[in-house]
């Protein structure tokens, strides 16, 4: 099973419609999650992280269930700057404390007028 | 603002050469990382490193070395390229070695190797 798996996409909307990403992640002992977003030709950069009782920010929420090792993210009135890919991030622990982020493949969204 | 700056934007390399990929972050970040990005494989992680002078492999780091000789600065090695190794890099840092905060990512290091 893949650490950390994402539908790739594409998903092609219209301006104002509300998208929901799920992710799914494998490792039980993760316990920092975040959504983070890629435009075309640049690097990731954070969205939000997402908590257990589940958090919002705007137009985006972002819930969590560890039971089901599952994270979405949800996005409402939808706009067109809002086209990126969108990276489900999942932290794995090493040994003691030390850990690194495990990235999902992403998946695409494109906002139409 | 964090700000992570790799040397070069793209790079064209032949077959055989030893490259260097070099990053630098300014806030004094403990944890540095490089990835690379390939269509349809998403971020994979090379190696990153915890501390001056330590690294750890990630998931590929077959081909690849790196060096941290100071806090700020990662560098990613590959000490003979090959035309498999023609991706994007990217370089990122974060605040501690837990993997539960942030990581800022440089703009990206596009290699081609001939």
């Amino acid at each position: 099973r893949k650490e950390v798996e994402q539908d790739p996409g594409p998903f092609n909307v219209p301006e104002g419609a509300t998208v929901a990403f799920n992710c799914t992640y494998s490792n039980s002992a993760s316990q920092s999650f975040f959504w983070y977003r890629q435009d075309c030709r640049k690097e990731p950069k954070l969205l939000m992280s997402v908590y257990s009782s589940g958090n919002e920010d705007g137009r985006f929420t972002a819930q969590l269930n560890r039971a089901s090792q599952y994270i979405s993210l949800l996005i409402r009135d939808s706009k067109l700057s809002d086209s990126a890919t969108y990276l489900c991030v999942v932290n794995n622990r090493y040994g003691g404390s030390q850990g690194n982020l495990i990235f999902g493949k992403g998946t695409k969204l494109s906002v139409k007028p | 603002d964090v700000k992570v700056t790799q040397s070069s934007r793209y790079l064209v390399k032949r077959t055989g050469e030893k490259v260097f990929l070099e990053c630098v972050q300014d806030m004094d970040h403990e944890n540095m990382f490089w990835y690379r990005q390939d269509p349809g494989l998403g971020l994979r992680l090379i190696y990153f490193s915890y501390d001056v002078k330590m690294k750890e492999k990630g998931d590929i780091p077959e081909g690849y070395s790196v060096s941290r000789e100071k806090k700020e600065r990662f560098s990613l090695i590959l000490e003979s390229a090959s035309t498999n190794q023609t991706s994007m890099y990217l370089c990122a840092s974060s605040l501690d070695g837990t993997g539960t905060t942030e990581a800022f990512f440089g703009q990206g290091t596009r290699l081609t190797v001939v």
